[in-house]
């Protein structure tokens, strides 16, 4: 079956430490995406990569940062930096050219005290 | 400036007819989508539309679309409790060169559908 796994899916962190959250697909996707979600709000991009090996910063990527060197994965580390990390972030792929249309993992919900 | 707004609020009846209504701000959008999100788990994509139809039906689902208004909604017929989630639409924007879509999403749109 393809699709897009996240793990852990749920994660606690001390206050100052960092920490990774994995995002792999098998779908063939080129491009892929993390969003975080707070309650009561809508998705926002954090990261975003078309091809291996390059990626772009979203609307809120302070505090955060992304590697792309296999395609299968894109991984999000949380640093220290970010002021209000926890939240349930989610991953997405999406096959680029036709119609675009991004799939999604079941989340991570990271809880940091 | 880029902004989806969606109500946060619908319940209904099981069997009866729930419409989800959103708006949109850029008239660029190629696609817009609707998606569905159970309690703890990812996003679903239930239907989209191109920006150049005014309608789509998906069996029970039925997306209207009204550019002039930028107003997008989902009908959902004979809705069941097992529809009961947050409905979120999007629009997306594209990036340099047409080849990153980046979505924009509302605050969704939660349905509580009462038996």
């Amino acid at each position: 079956d393809g699709g897009i796994t996240q793990s852990p899916k749920y994660l606690f962190r001390k206050e100052g430490q960092n920490v990774t959250l994995s995002c792999e697909q098998n779908l063939n996707h080129d491009a892929m995406y993390w969003y975080r979600q707070d309650p009561g709000q809508g998705l926002r991009l954090i990261y975003y990569s078309q091809i291996v090996n390059d990626f772009q910063k979203g609307d809120i990527a302070e505090g955060y940062s992304v590697s792309r060197e296999k395609k299968e994965s894109f991984p999000l580390t949380v640093t220290s930096a970010q002021k209000n990390p926890t939240a349930f972030y989610l991953c997405a792929s999406e096959r680029t050219g036709g119609i675009y249309e991004q799939y999604f993992g079941p989340g991570t919900r990271l809880t940091v005290t | 400036g880029e902004d989806v707004e969606q109500s946060l609020f619908l319940s209904v009846r099981e069997g009866d007819s729930s419409v989800i209504n959103c708006t949109y701000t850029d008239s660029s959008s190629t696609y817009l989508y609707w998606y569905k999100q159970e309690p703890g788990a990812g996003l679903q994509l239930l239907t989209y539309i191109f920006s150049n139809m005014d309608m789509k039906q998906d069996q029970r689902l039925t997306v209207l679309l009204n550019k002039k208004d930028k107003h997008l909604s989902l009908r959902i017929a004979d809705t069941q409790t097992g529809d009961s989630a947050i409905y979120f639409c999007a629009e997306s924007i594209f990036g340099a060169g047409g080849a990153t879509n980046k979505l924009i999403f509302g605050t969704g749109t939660l349905l509580a559908v009462q038996p």
